[in-house]
């Protein structure tokens, strides 16, 4: 079966500060991954998507960054962290059933200070 | 811009009703539908999908899609206090998945 992994689970930053989370995927192969914030109180903000290695696309223009460099792994990154960067990250991976579903990992806890 | 809108809440039942979640989107080209229930604190978790209008039953939950109206429900049979969460709406058109900020449930004992 497939499992999702992220980490860490929480992280507090001051502004300014590099940043890095990791999500790996087991169980499958050359899955659609996405990356997604949740603000608190608010609806999920996609971040980037990548159908395979070395292939990013940005939803929204900002100062973070993807990179895909495995088949199942995915990182989000940024240079320095802004107060508004603050929320909950979330990694998915897509389904291969061809019905779009998609599974979540346990998600990131992100606070910059 | 497209659009998933649901009542954010919180709608309260008491245990052993049935609770009725709604969702409404703008994209008439939306072709899969899905809900998602999430727990406070933690990652949201599929609970349903429904791809053709009409009723799709999952032992407690029905979920209802009518793109006509464009507009996708969730109900709860015989809820639990265990129910209690926030459900998100989701649509995707073409692999743009767009979800609603979610409706919160509580189940009172």
């Amino acid at each position: 079966s497939q499992t999702i992994h992220q980490w860490p689970a929480t992280l507090v930053q001051p502004v300014g500060s590099p940043l890095s989370l990791e999500c790996t995927v087991e169980g499958t192969s050359n899955p659609n991954l996405y990356w997604y914030r949740q603000a608190a109180g608010r609806g999920l903000q996609l971040l980037f998507y990548s159908v395979g290695i070395g292939q990013i696309s940005s939803e929204v223009p900002q100062n973070l960054s993807a990179s895909r460099p495995q088949d199942r792994q995915f990182i989000l990154s940024s240079k320095k962290l802004l107060l508004s960067d603050s929320g909950f990250y979330l990694c998915a991976w897509e389904g291969l059933g061809g019905g779009n579903e998609q599974f979540f990992g346990p998600g990131t806890r992100l606070t910059v200070l | 811009q497209k659009e998933v809108e649901q009542n954010s809440g919180p709608l309260s039942v008491p245990e052993g009703a049935i609770a009725s979640l709604n969702c409404t989107y703008s994209d008439r080209g939306s072709q899969s539908f899905f809900w998602y229930r999430q727990y406070s604190g933690k990652s949201p978790e599929l609970i349903m999908s429904i791809y053709s209008n009409g009723d799709k039953e999952d032992g407690r939950f029905t979920a209802q899609l009518n793109k006509a109206s464009q507009y996708v429900s969730l109900l709860i049979r015989d809820s639990q206090p265990s129910d209690s969460a926030t459900y998100l709406c989701a649509v995707n058109n073409n692999n743009d998945m767009r979800f609603g900020a979610g409706t919160r449930l509580t189940v009172k004992p």
